[in-house]
């Protein structure tokens, strides 16, 4: 299985900053890379999905990169709404879809 | 808008069966997409379980895949997992999910987008 592993696990951060998460597969999955966002209690909602395509709603603070093995998730400018934890997923290797193991925004 | 409900009992026994269903409104099943199930034990990360076809056609997350089983039903818009064997193991929030795709190039994009909110299934005796 291609194995997703988040940068960093947990992260704190201040209103207003920018905030960047790395996504590391363990072999190319050229761009079948997907981004969430989960609050406590809430399901995962869909950010970014082929690695840079924001989905409709979303705001334009968020941005996705990356290509092969490394891929980066970018908040420009932090707000209250956004800390949550952020999940990584690949759809390359169908049937064996897998996620990150998840990174945690808290408020400093 | 696209929903998506999770219903099912909310306990099982150790070895007995799970089932659960998904319940879709503001989308035909059988206008396309694949069909997703996904599971978050309490306090962890997020596990894809399956996915089914409006034809039914299923691909399996090969850990799981000995004691899964996805149905649909399309004339009640609704598809239903089934876990065979559960332990405590098991013990996760179960999502359902839709999963879009798109393709360019020669390669289709596909994701989860919308889920259902999840429902808590406990396994106990």
């Amino acid at each position: 299985d291609i194995q997703m592993t988040q940068s960093p696990s947990s992260l704190s951060a201040s209103v207003g900053d920018r905030v960047t998460i790395t996504c590391r597969a363990s072999q190319s999955i050229s761009s079948y890379l997907n981004w969430y966002q989960q609050k406590p209690g809430k399901a995962p909602k869909l950010l970014i999905y082929a690695a840079s395509s924001l989905q409709s709603g979303v705001p334009s603070r968020f941005s996705g990169s990356g290509s092969g093995t490394d891929f980066t998730l970018t908040i420009s400018s932090l707000q209250p709404e956004d800390f949550a934890t952020y999940y990584c997923q690949q759809s390359y290797s169908t049937p064996r879809i897998t996620f990150g193991q998840g990174t945690r925004l808290e408020i400093k | 808008q696209v929903q998506l409900q999770e219903s099912g009992p909310g306990l099982v026994k150790p070895s007995e069966t799970l089932s659960l269903t998904c319940t879709v409104s503001g989308y035909s099943i059988s206008s396309g997409y694949y069909w997703g199930w996904i599971r978050q034990p309490p306090g962890k990360g997020l596990e894809w379980i399956g996915s089914i076809y409006h034809s039914g056609s299923t691909y399996y997350n090969p850990s799981l895949k000995s004691r899964v089983t996805i149905s649909v039903d399309t004339s009640k818009n609704q598809f239903s997992l089934k876990l065979s064997s559960v332990t405590a193991a098991d013990t996760a929030v179960y999502y359902c999910a839709r999963e879009p795709d798109t393709c360019s190039g020669g390669s289709c994009y596909n994701w989860f987008d919308p889920w259902g909110q999840g429902t808590l299934v406990t396994v106990s005796s």
